[in-house]
């Protein structure tokens, strides 16, 4: 059934394809940043973060871009996996982490 | 394991009991924080110590709640008198300082009837 309150904006995407989730930002603490997936029933899981000297930082299968003057920072995974469905967080962390709305990845077979 | 650990997984509680959750944080991280997290939404900010000190307590922690980090180590949340509105996700998680990635437990379900 549907649940209240998963408002949260979706991307489908195929498998094997490249998906790019985005996160802007207005006032941060810091400007150190932090991506997260969630996947349902679990707490946060940290993917790849990224600091203000930096505007890209490359993991495994994912890259994050960091667009300071603009205020924008974007999560890139490439070959997106089933098992890539969940929520992705990007956070901004100064004394705690301010979390930005989520976005709902769907891996379609 | 020695990741972030939490307890219970999942409360079910009528209105106006009390309630207490424990974190058990990974060793050595002298930061832990406790989140609130409720459906569709990202964490929210409620509190965080540095060792045993409580720095930190966001206007969403009303005089209802209370943390504990007496020793440094493991945290409780209590919650007294219940409310509906407390129903949610309560997020613990821990880190060496400041500036630092935050590791999360499971969470602790709590449901309010």
């Amino acid at each position: 059934g549907e649940s209240v309150g998963l408002h949260l904006p979706t991307l489908s995407v195929q498998e094997g394809d490249n998906s790019i989730i985005n996160c802007a930002y207005s006032n941060s603490a810091s400007d150190y940043f932090i991506w997260y997936k969630q996947e349902s029933g679990k707490g946060p899981q940290f993917i790849i973060d990224i600091r203000s000297n930096m505007d890209k930082r490359q993991g495994q299968r994912v890259t994050v871009l960091l667009n300071k003057t603009v205020k924008h920072l974007s999560l890139q995974i490439a070959a997106t996996q089933p098992g890539d469905s969940a929520v992705y967080f990007c956070a901004n962390a100064g004394n705690m982490l301010t979390f930005g709305g989520g976005t709902r990845l769907m891996v379609k077979p | 394991d020695t990741g972030v650990s939490q307890d219970p997984r999942h409360k079910i509680t009528k209105r106006g009991q009390n309630v207490t959750f424990r974190c058990d944080p990974i060793s050595e991280h002298n930061r832990l924080y406790w989140y609130r997290q409720t459906l569709g939404q990202g964490p929210e900010f409620l509190t965080y110590f540095q060792n045993e000190a409580q720095l930190e307590k966001s206007r969403l922690l009303s005089d209802r709640f209370s943390a504990e980090r007496p020793k440094g180590s493991f945290s409780t949340l209590e919650i007294q008198r219940t409310e509906q509105g407390d129903s949610a996700m309560y997020l613990c998680a821990s880190s060496p300082t400041s500036l630092y990635e935050q590791y999360f437990g499971p969470g602790t379900r709590l449901t309010v009837t």
